[in-house]
């Protein structure tokens, strides 16, 4: 299974654009790239998924370069409630989800 | 409220007692999982049914776990015996099924959060 790395924590404040970049270097042809997200005293919850180049939806969006190696999750225009744990998650045809330690997002007014 | 739910939320017991979780997955969700997570710690998988058929198994599921889907329904996970380190959050989720390179989207419930005394 690719392992990811992802910064632990960050900090932002409302109104600006969250980036949080994860690393999956041994990502295989059949890998997608996903992320979840999740607040305190509740299950995660499905953002964003994507294979390659881009991916928007109403959450978020999902910038993936050529070679495959990182990812970044993009979220406009943060707001307090936007404060949680993101996962970044490399997943294959099987059916297990591998998190990691997540990045704990923090949102300031 | 369509998602999947969990009974009980918490439970606190005493250490070597057996303890029972029930999830009960969104109804045309043919595919279930449990994890565990604890405090500061990503989700872990546990173990994963399609249908009825408990199709892997993690190494985390010893032998006093035991996970059941008799009807390809609800779902229940016992810990039998329970330790200290039993102590976590049970999250259950499910999926609908897919084909192969489909990373099918997994819709979690709230959990049960397992205190061991």
């Amino acid at each position: 299974l690719a392992k990811t790395t992802q910064p632990i924590s960050m900090d932002s404040y409302e109104g600006q654009e969250v980036n949080i970049t994860c690393s999956h270097n041994n990502i295989a042809t059949n890998d997608y790239i996903t992320w979840y997200q999740q607040f305190p005293s509740q299950g995660p919850r499905f953002i964003i998924q994507g294979y390659k180049t881009k991916v928007t939806n109403e959450v978020a969006s999902l910038f993936i370069p050529a070679d495959r190696k990182s990812s970044t999750l993009s979220l406009p225009r943060v707001s307090l409630s936007d404060t949680a744990v993101y996962y970044c998650l490399v997943f294959n045809a099987g059916n297990m989800l591998t998190f990691g330690g997540g990045t704990r997002l923090m949102v300031k007014p | 409220d369509t998602g999947v739910s969990q009974d009980p939320r918490h439970k606190i017991t005493k250490r070597g007692q057996n303890v029972t979780f029930r999830c009960d997955p969104i109804s045309e969700h043919n595919r279930l999982y449990w994890y565990r997570q604890t405090l500061g710690q990503g989700p872990e998988f546990l173990t994963y049914f399609q249908n009825e058929a408990q199709l892997e198994k993690s190494r985390l599921l010893s032998d006093r776990f035991s996970a059941e889907r008799p009807k390809g329904s609800f779902s229940t996970l016992e810990i039998q015996r329970t330790e200290q380190g039993d102590s976590a959050m049970y999250l259950c989720a499910s999926s609908r099924p897919g084909g192969e390179r489909l990373n099918n989207e997994q819709f979690f419930g709230p959990g049960t959060r397992l205190t061991v005394l």
